[in-house]
């Protein structure tokens, strides 16, 4: 069954670069989309940008200076980098499969800016 | 950049009433709007998809309108289950873009 699973640090230092990844299974990567978006505590959905399935990019304008994402088809994982983190930065950072919407989502990985 | 403008930010209705929520955008979207809905610690789950589409195992009391700039969603009949956030997305152009969700409550 198409599953989606975030991984990384829960706690990231002020200034430091977060690292993500999202481990999908059931579905390829070279068939669909893959976004990540964040959601700070308490607050609505801001989407980050996307892996799109022939392997480019978008990204949020107001993030596209700190942001990359890249992935390994391989391992069936999406990455995502981000730089400079502040602690407007804490959020559950989600990944979510594109099908018309986005169908699957991951459970969500907590991320704390703080020193 | 889409803006989109939910309303309202919260309700508070009984079971069996009518549920609608506004999602107005800034530019013509055609039908490309999601609705999603968010319990609390969990992620949001797709329930209507790009044009006006009712996703499987979605309960038909949920559904949706509209086209080019205005949306709705309406739930009929509402029951405890579906308190939470819903949140509507368009998804017509990068960046993608939401409303900052409704929160429904139910009495």
């Amino acid at each position: 069954q198409v599953q989606l699973k975030e991984s990384g640090p829960g706690l990231v230092q002020p200034s430091q670069t977060l690292s993500l990844t999202c481990t999908v299974s059931g579905f390829s990567l070279t068939s669909y989309h893959v976004h990540w978006v964040r959601q700070p505590p308490g607050k609505g959905l801001e989407w980050m940008g996307v892996m799109w399935s022939d392997g480019d990019t978008s990204y949020n304008s107001a993030l596209k200076s700190r942001l990359s994402i890249s992935r390994d088809t391989s391992k069936s994982q999406v990455f995502l980098k981000m730089s400079s983190l502040q602690t407007e930065d804490t959020a559950t950072y989600y990944c979510a499969r594109e099908d018309y919407g986005w169908d699957y989502w991951g459970q969500g990985v907590m991320v704390t800016v703080s020193s | 950049e889409t803006t989109v403008t939910q309303s309202p930010a919260s309700l508070s209705m009984a079971v069996g009433e009518k549920v609608s929520i506004s999602c107005k955008t800034s530019t013509d979207i055609d039908d490309d709007m999601n609705w999603y809905q968010q319990k609390s610690g969990e992620a949001p789950k797709l329930l209507i998809s790009e044009g006006n589409t009712l996703r499987p195992g979605v309960p038909s009391r949920f559904s949706s309108s509209g086209y080019g700039t205005d949306f709705v969603f309406t739930i009929n009949n509402v029951l405890l289950g579906d308190e939470g956030i819903y949140y509507c997305q368009q998804s017509d152009n990068v960046p993608l873009t939401f409303g900052a969700g409704t929160k429904l409550e139910l009495k």
